[in-house]
Parts: structure tokens; C-alpha cells; sequence
């Protein structure tokens, strides 16, 4: 069964460029979260898409970050003029329903490792 | 700003010897507590969901209590095995607000088992 899927697996970027990392959740899960992992942290809540909606946005330390998820499946996400601090591991998950009222897990993917040099 | 504490932060133990570690959270506004595994570049892998004071899950060797009004939950593993060698993050899940729910995780503990 496939489960969540995240590209590229590593990403290296020059300091100022652009990157965009993809994710495929799970087929017909509602609910798509993004987290960063910096070095010997947890994972940090960046975003939360509910279908195509964007309900929450309050984690995205800078407004270089942008997420979307068009047509309620693939979401990617953004940074713009990316900066070295932005170096971190980027977790998609996704989960069968919407929130709030789910207590399910949430199912990850392997991350996407961005190094920006 | 919630803040859910793991410890210890690491954890070194002997193939066959049964563990356990412990995470912390603020008890207002709690509505799940999530455990999860993460092994060396594989994805998190879910464990438990917790909702209710009190609630014991188990899986196989690992099981996992919750005390809602004290703020706490730990997780057990019996029987160490090295395939058990992985971070365990606990995060909570909290209600209210605009949060939509979002998960909040404590840094982990980092399980080594040593054959």
C-alpha cells in the first residue's frame, strides 16, 4: 500500500535560491501537515491543509514560506531566497480526517533533508 | 506556547533489559496524546493514540499509560530488543483556540539497544 511520500529526499541549495518540496499523502486522507526538524529537536508544526484549504499557517517562521495543496491531494511546499537556518529536515503527514474532532495517527513520510550552503 | 518534555534525552541499554522513558505536557486543554517511533531514516511510525486519563494501550512489547490530570505519559518496552534502537517522540495533541489540532512534539528520547 502506498503510504506518504515526499520529494526529493535531499535537497542542496546555494543561500538566496528558491526550492520547492513536494508531498503525496496518503489517497483520500483530508487532513496534510507539514513539520520542520531541526538537529537534535522535534518535529515543529509549520502548516495544516484540510482538503484545499489552508486553516492554519501559524507555524511558517517567515513569509519566504508558502504552502499550498491545489486540488486537496499533493501539497507543496515553498521557500523563497532561502537563508542557511532554513537547513532542516521537512516532514509531510497526513491523516483520514479532518480536525479538530480526530484523535487519529498521523501518517509521515521519510522527509525531505534541505542543506543550504 | 505548550511545552512537552521528554526524558531522558537518551538512553543506552542491554539487549533483553525492559525500559521505559517519560513525557510531560501541560494538562489544560489536552485532548490526545500521541506516540510515535522513529528509526534512522525511515518515516515516523504511529504507536499509540491516547484520549483517556488513565488509558494503558499495548503493542506487542511496548505499552503506554496516560495520567490526563498530572500531566503525564510513559512508555515501557519489554524485553529490549536492538530493532527497537530508535527515537520515541511523544506529542500533543491539544484542543481549543485556532490550533486546528496541530501536534506538538517533545524533542525525543533516543533508544539504543546494544546486543
Amino acid at each position: 500500500g502506498a503510504g506518504v511520500s515526499q520529494s526529493p529526499r535531499y535537497k542542496v541549495a546555494k543561500r538566496g535560491q528558491d526550492v520547492a518540496l513536494r508531498c503525496d499523502p496518503i489517497s483520500g486522507h483530508v487532513s496534510l501537515f507539514w513539520y520542520q526538524q531541526a538537529l537534535g529537536q522535534g518535529p515543529e508544526f509549520l502548516t495544516y491543509f484540510q482538503n484545499e484549504a489552508q486553516l492554519d499557517k501559524s507555524g511558517l517562521p517567515s513569509d519566504r514560506f508558502f504552502a499550498e495543496r491545489p486540488e486537496g491531494s499533493v501539497s507543496t511546499l515553498k521557500i523563497q531566497r532561502t537563508q542557511q537556518e532554513d537547513s532542516a529536515v521537512y516532514l509531510c503527514a497526513s491523516s483520514l480526517a479532518g480536525l479538530p474532532g480526530g484523535n487519529q495517527p498521523q501518517h509521515f513520510g521519510d522527509g525531505t533533508r534541505l542543506s543550504i550552503l | 506556547i505548550l511545552n512537552v518534555e521528554q526524558s531522558p534525552q537518551s538512553l543506552h541499554v542491554q539487549e533483553g533489559d525492559s525500559t521505559n522513558f517519560t513525557c510531560s505536557f501541560p494538562s489544560s486543554n489536552f485532548y490526545a496524546l500521541h506516540w510515535y517511533r522513529w528509526e534512522t531514516a525511515k518515516s515516523p511510525e504511529a504507536l499509540f493514540v491516547m484520549t483517556l486519563n488513565g488509558d494503558e494501550k499495548k503493542k506487542g512489547r511496548i505499552s503506554a499509560t496516560l495520567n490526563t490530570k498530572e500531566g503525564y505519559s510513559y512508555l515501557y518496552i519489554k524485553g529490549s530488543q536492538p530493532e527497537d534502537s530508535a527515537t520515541y517522540l511523544c506529542a500533543l495533541l491539544s484542543a481549543g483556540g485556532t490550533s486546528y489540532g496541530k501536534l506538538t512534539f517533545g524533542q525525543g528520547t533516543i533508544l539504543t539497544v546494544h546486543p
